[in-house]
């Protein structure tokens, strides 16, 4: 199994550009969610999925956007890229084990807007 | 979200074991007790959970204080390896919730020779 796998491993971006970053599991989690770190801090989760179709924010979503059409797939859409959104980007999965299992997580995305 | 007080940095000797602290004061009855850890440049990994009974893995032992407002997380023998900043999260299984992780900022482990 690969895990939870995100691409690309990096990308710098121009302020406005837009991008989308990928995120597969092949674990058949249902549960899937995105995060961003920023330098020295701890994660913060910007949307989150509970299955194929449904999707809801998490505590910072402004600025993104996100689909889940598979159970395979999440990917994170960002339209308008701004320097603020400069970070790492985590992707993870976990079963509906309502809290009794592990996340799982990729090993990231670092995105520069310049 | 129920809250969690870590220290913010610890230091060990290598080969000597580590008992990293944390503090949920207002742990409800349905929080787990998660534990992840972050090695540098890499995501976080899952170490190690519980609810009200010590646990141990191969990675790990938790142990939970009876009233459930604490715990610590054992590294029975740290190796460099070992080096990275340790999460300790709350995690609602409410039935109907997404159960979503919560990150602070953890605990800097420094291992040294």
């Amino acid at each position: 199994n690969a895990g939870v796998t995100q691409t690309p491993k990096f990308r710098i971006l121009k302020i406005g550009q837009s991008m989308t970053l990928q995120c597969a599991q092949d674990m058949n989690h249902n549960y899937m969610y995105w995060y961003r770190q920023d330098p020295g801090m701890g994660l913060k989760l910007i949307y989150y999925s509970v299955g194929a179709g449904i999707t809801d924010k998490g505590e910072v979503p402004n600025g993104y956007n996100v689909s889940r059409s598979t159970t395979e797939d999440f990917p994170l859409r960002l339209e308008l890229a701004a320097p603020s959104q400069t970070s790492v980007y985590f992707c993870a999965s976990s079963p509906p084990g309502q809290g009794r299992e592990g996340y799982t997580f990729g090993s990231g995305t670092r995105l520069t807007v310049v | 979200d129920a809250k969690t007080t870590q220290p913010n940095s610890m230091e060990s000797n290598e080969e000597e074991p580590v008992h990293l602290p944390c503090n949920h004061s207002t742990i409800s009855g349905t929080d787990y007790i998660h534990w992840y850890r972050q090695l540098p440049s890499q995501g976080p990994e899952y170490v190690i959970h519980g609810l009200t009974s010590n646990v141990n893995n191969r990675m790990a032992s938790l142990a939970i204080a009876e009233d459930r407002k604490s715990s610590t997380l054992i590294l029975h023998r740290a190796t460099l390896r070992d080096a990275a900043v340790y999460y300790c999260i709350l995690r609602d299984v409410t039935t109907g919730t997404a159960s979503k992780l919560t990150f602070g900022t953890g605990t800097r482990l420094q291992v040294t020779l």
